[in-house]
């Protein structure tokens, strides 16, 4: 597709319920964000993946959270026992990766997906 | 802990240029400015990019000053589509996936 794209767009589930929520990115696009945004709240970086290195998970709020990444392409965002706090948009991004301090491009831009909105009741 | 600094809020009248201020004064000699804004809780939408010098595309102008301590980001004839939180957002040039930070923006309302 022409941009990333996310499912489900919107997802209501039972407190204590696991959730996936799923992202396609750019197709050629090796790097893959996930960030969520509370309501009224800013962007809130959550994990990065990055062709085949270990994934960047120092945005994790918890173990209840949990993302991979499977050939390097789709990714799903897991959320154990979800909580009310837990309720937010899950935005997932992806950007082409270049060479190490090359001029950044446009093609280097990360791009958003429309996000998939989660309330947990 | 966004390394930019922006005003809350800012109105701008239809039809005028819109000019939305940056200040990032700890930027490094390898740190871009960019800009993003986000409509509603929609994806974030990239704007521009730029290093030291002057850029202009489709969307807007941005404005760096020499000692690359602030920017503006100018859209030159504001609408009512352009009612948004914007972004300033510097980013380090490494291989081009570093993440962005996101800081609180400046929310702009275009008035009729």
């Amino acid at each position: 597709g022409a941009g990333v794209s996310q499912s489900p767009s919107n997802k209501v589930t039972e407190k204590g319920k696991d959730v996936e929520l799923r992202c396609d990115p750019i197709s050629g696009h090796t790097a893959l964000y996930w960030y969520r945004q509370s309501l009224g709240q800013g962007l809130e970086f959550l994990i990065y993946f990055q062709g085949n290195s270990a994934p960047d998970k120092s945005g994790l709020p918890s173990d209840r959270f949990s993302a991979e990444r499977t050939g390097g392409s789709v990714s799903t965002l897991t959320i154990q026992r979800t909580q009310q706090e837990d309720s937010a948009v899950y935005l997932c991004a992806s950007s082409l990766v270049s060479g190490w301090g090359t001029p950044l491009s446009s093609g280097n831009t990360i791009y958003f997906g429309e996000g998939s909105w989660l309330t947990v009741v | 802990d966004a390394k930019t600094t922006q005003p809350p809020s800012m109105d701008c009248a239809e039809g005028r240029a819109a000019n939305l201020p940056c200040n990032h004064s700890t930027i490094s000699g390898n740190e871009y400015v960019y800009w993003y804004r986000q409509i509603h809780s929609q994806g974030p939408q990239y704007i521009i990019h730029g290093l030291k010098n002057n850029e202009t595309n489709e969307m807007a102008s941005l404005i760096i000053t020499e000692d690359r301590k602030s920017s503006t980001l100018i859209l030159p004839h504001a609408t009512l589509r352009d009612t948004a939180v914007y972004y300033c957002i510097v980013r380090v040039a490494g291989f081009g996936n570093e993440k962005l930070t996101f800081g609180t923006g400046t929310r702009l309302t275009i008035i009729p």
